[in-house]
């Protein structure tokens, strides 16, 4: 099954408003979660790595104020896309490292698709 | 900085066809080459993982080759059927700055007929 959830599914939401995605490792502990972003017919593009209890490691280009990233757990992750514009309509996966499976193997979500009308 | 290029960009073959996917790097310097199929609007699904010290890993009706001196892999799909129609993406990781990132190839998209 599933080692990596994500919800929602799918979100549309109005221009401004902020909204949250969740990440859970199902019955695993992550030791690091990462959110990646992927346009149509592009390949993903990773948006920050977040260990568990630390803030997250944004890449470049990433604003952090707007895409808000919290790891409270070994089992979940938040990302929230604040004052949400058009542009940010996109398809959100996160991924995690797992604790006892193959070290560097990554798992990835079934990932949550944003419109923001 | 790494670089992952995946050809072809687009594959379609018969059913049955025994068929195969390259991936090249730029960077030798790898921990890892992981493969893995995104089905439309889907996230991705991990297909194989060779580490840096193997040469290839098998699963069921795949194996994935490395070749890491030359920066190659390659995805060998056998008796191919229609259900195996995604979009494989190769993916290496290095050792960036001491964080473990995953470079992305932009994959490529097989479709079989039945």
């Amino acid at each position: 099954g599933a080692v990596v959830s994500q919800h929602p599914s799918w979100v549309i939401c109005k221009s401004g408003t902020s909204v949250k995605i969740e990440c859970r490792s199902l019955d695993f502990q992550a030791t690091t979660m990462f959110w990646y972003r992927q346009f149509p017919k592009q390949s993903l593009m990773l948006m920050a790595t977040s260990n568990e209890g630390s803030k997250a490691t944004y890449e470049q280009g990433v604003e952090k104020d707007k895409f808000l990233i919290n790891h409270a757990s070994l089992t979940l992750s938040t990302l929230t896309v604040t004052s949400a514009h058009p542009e940010d309509s996109s398809f959100y996966i996160c991924s995690a490292l797992i604790a006892g499976r193959p070290r560097g193997e990554q798992y990835f979500g079934p990932g949550t698709r944003l419109t923001v009308t | 900085k790494q670089e992952v290029t995946q050809i072809p960009a687009a594959l379609s073959v018969p059913e049955g066809e025994n068929l195969v996917l390259n991936c090249s790097f730029t960077d030798s310097a790898i921990y890892n080459l992981q493969w893995f199929r995104q089905d439309p609007g889907k996230g991705l699904t991990s297909l194989l993982l060779i580490q840096s010290s193997q040469r290839e890993q098998t699963s069921g009706r795949l194996n994935a080759s490395l070749d890491k001196s030359s920066g190659r892999s390659t995805l060998y799909i056998a008796a191919s059927q229609p259900g195996d129609s995604a979009t494989y993406l190769c993916a290496v990781r290095g050792t960036q700055g001491g964080s473990e990132k995953l470079v992305f190839g932009k994959g490529t998209k097989l479709t079989v007929n039945p």
